[in-house]
């Protein structure tokens, strides 16, 4: 375990459902992202919280909406996602936003759209 | 812009061979460079890092040495052992604190 815990740990769900990732740090972390990691594809920031405010959100589609409701919980709800949705969402944390020494990642949740 | 390229995969080694694998990268500024390595099943770890020009990260016998004459953090080990299978993620977090991954490269050593 790496501090931070994600759940759960892999996820099949229909196009029509919603369903929601679980992060959990007790790192005393200021900062928590979600990535997206796809196939040959360059890990992809798609949302970051400092502070319990979202202060990143780079052009993520609708259907994915975070939630950070204290410093040590974050959530990804998730409602009609499509196929190509279908990937390893990381989460990580940080001391403070950005911080040079490098973020602690999660083991990720192995999502399937079907 | 900022981008980081490194060679694509997959790579096989056998036991004890040397280890390189490139890293290239395009940034504004002067980025902190890293090195994470995803093992089976698991998350990003941090591998090594190194934050200014000519400094040399290194960790569990890899080394990596920021080059800016030629923009490149390429991941080096003498020496790789089965345990290392793994894939490797070049990144670099720019001056604006924001982190930019690689693609990632795979690696399988086999005895």
């Amino acid at each position: 375990e790496t501090g931070v815990t994600q759940t759960p740990r892999h996820l099949v769900m229909g196009m029509t459902n919603k369903k929601s990732l679980k992060c959990e740090q007790h790192l005393g972390h200021n900062a928590m992202y979600w990535y997206k990691q796809s196939a040959k594809k360059p890990l992809e920031l798609m949302f970051v919280y400092s502070l319990e405010e979202r202060v990143e959100n780079n052009s993520v589609p609708s259907r994915f909406s975070p939630e950070c409701p204290n410093s040590s919980h974050l959530f990804l709800h998730l409602h009609t996602l499509q196929p190509e949705d279908s990937a390893l969402y990381l989460c990580a944390s940080s001391q403070v936003q950005g911080a040079g020494y490098g973020y602690t990642f999660g083991s990720g949740t192995r999502l399937t759209v079907v | 812009g900022n981008s980081v390229t490194q060679m694509e995969g997959p790579v096989t080694l056998s036991e004890e061979a040397f280890l390189t694998i490139n890293c290239t990268y395009t940034a504004t500024g002067y980025p902190s460079l890293f090195w994470y390595v995803q093992y089976p099943g698991e998350g990003l770890q941090l591998l090594l890092k190194a934050t200014k020009a000519d400094d040399k990260g290194s960790n569990k016998g890899f080394e990596a040495t920021y080059r800016k004459e030629t923009t490149s953090f390429h991941l080096e080990k003498g020496s790789v052992q089965v345990s290392d299978s793994a894939v490797y993620f070049c990144a670099l977090l720019s001056t604006g604190n924001q982190f930019y991954f690689g693609t990632g490269t795979s690696l399988t050593v086999i005895p």
